[in-house]
């Protein structure tokens, strides 16, 4: 799976967008961009993910730039249950051989301030 | 949310006893996985299985094992505990195929204390 770059903390004042960014830039053509957050003592909790159009669902957008070596997690507005460490993965999807597990880095630590 | 539930939550025991942490899920999939994350530090898988009967060690070495009889079920045990063995325990599932994919849902984790 290739590799992301986070920034390890980030500020936001609720009721804000938080724009989170995920660099991967070694991102291959068959491997999605998913986005995980967890809170504390709790285990990971799915957000959204991607290939390369824009998502959007109840919780978050991802915005994938065209050439997909980058990519934004949108939180519109910003609660303070929202803080959490954020995890930008890229992983292949829909393959039945190999390595399916998924590798978390160190993240985002994103606060939102009241 | 996802079904896919842990118990204990929160364990303390004793260097030398056996324990074994339930790991259980209701959405049919395929795939289980346990990672071990110490606080503030990086998930590590330890275990994963892609079916019932296999199960396969993941990158990070550890004195656990884990069986899969049932789908839904996904067990983890410690034969000798050790206060090396103090960490959090995460239970995840995935379909592996169809809209959902590859999707990863956890539990809500087992914090497990060795004294």
């Amino acid at each position: 799976d290739a590799k992301t770059t986070q920034p390890p903390s980030m500020d936001c004042a609720e009721g804000r967008a938080a724009n989170l960014p995920c660099n991967h830039s070694t991102i291959s053509g068959n491997e999605y961009v998913y986005w995980y957050r967890q809170i504390h003592s709790q285990g990971p909790q799915y957000i959204i993910h991607g290939l390369k159009n824009n998502e959007t669902n109840e919780m978050a957008s991802l915005i994938i730039t065209e050439d997909r070596k980058s990519s934004t997690l949108i939180l519109p507005h910003a609660t303070l249950r929202d803080t959490a460490v954020y995890y930008c993965i890229v992983r292949a999807r829909g393959s039945n051989f190999g390595n399916e597990k998924l590798t978390f880095g160190t993240g985002t630590r994103l606060t939102i301030i009241p | 949310e996802a079904d896919i539930y842990q118990t204990p939550r929160y364990l303390v025991i004793g260097t030398g006893k056996k324990i074994t942490l339930e790991c259980s899920q209701t959405m049919g999939h395929d795939k289980m996985y346990w990672y071990q994350q110490d606080p503030g530090m990086e998930l590590h898988l330890i275990h994963y299985s892609y079916g019932v009967n296999s199960t396969e060690k993941g990158d990070l070495s550890s004195e656990s094992t884990v069986s899969r009889i049932r789908t839904e079920h996904f067990p983890l045990t410690l034969e000798s505990a050790r206060p090396s063995h103090t960490s959090q325990y995460l239970c995840a599932s995935s379909a592996g195929q169809g809209t959902s994919g590859n999707t990863i849902y956890f539990g809500e984790g087992s914090w497990l204390t060795v004294v």
